[in-house]
């Protein structure tokens, strides 16, 4: 069975730009959630799609968003980048809660 | 409010001995608990978990207890192996939080060959 797989795996943007990032969760796994990690503030979580609806969300301000598809692959937006939004984004499926998530890769985002 | 915390930075040991590493929470309504394994650049990889209706998970080389009243899980592995060596995070949700996990800031383990 595939893994978590996670695209573009690098990334490079201005401030002010925007981004996307993909994630497409294990087969069958419904529930998808994202991360950030930086060095300061270890790993956050973002939000938490389940069946195409936003069920959790973190405490980041509005610039970072997502969405969920119908196959549950999971695209997350972060608007008007800022140069602290460099980190390593994070995605993670699960079947449900209260079983283990699996990671994919992560997108290494650098802001300029 | 940092409600998981991993106290030790860095854990060293040799190769052969047990490793064992601490996570302590502060929040109550968590219920399920999971460590992970963690290389720069990549995910974290899913090592073993345990229910809050538990107090012991083996997993080969892998032990969590959990001891509720504490509010305190540790990991041991039995016997170390250089290629342990790794940033651990553990990691808990509660059932209010759905899927969201929250972690700690993780123990750099070294084991020396």
């Amino acid at each position: 069975k595939a893994g978590v797989t996670q695209t573009p795996r690098y990334l490079i943007k201005t401030r002010g730009q925007q981004v996307t990032l993909s994630c497409s969760p294990i087969s069958g796994h419904r529930s998808v959630s994202w991360y950030q990690q930086t060095p300061g503030q270890g790993l956050q979580f973002l939000f938490e799609y389940f069946s195409e609806t936003q069920r959790n969300k973190g405490n980041f301000p509005g610039r970072f968003s997502g969405r969920q598809f119908s196959n549950s692959r999971s695209e997350m937006n972060v608007s008007t980048l800022e140069l602290g939004d460099s980190a390593l984004y994070l995605c993670a499926s699960s079947l449900a809660r209260g079983v283990e998530q699996f990671f994919g890769p992560g997108t290494r985002l650098t802001v300029l | 409010d940092q409600q998981v915390k991993q106290n030790s930075p860095s854990l060293s040991v040799q190769e052969g001995r047990i490793s064992i590493l601490n996570c302590d929470y502060t929040n109550s309504m968590f219920d399920y608990f999971l460590w992970y394994k963690k290389y720069p650049a990549e995910g974290p990889t899913f090592l073993i978990s345990i229910s809050s209706i538990k107090d012991k998970n083996e997993d080969g080389r892998f032990t969590v207890f959990l001891n509720k009243s504490a509010k305190h899980l540790s990991l041991h592995i039995v016997p170390s192996q250089p290629g342990d060596s790794a940033v651990y995070f553990c990691a808990a949700s509660g059932e209010t939080s759905g899927s969201r996990l929250t972690f700690g800031e993780g123990t750099q383990l070294t084991v020396n060959p």
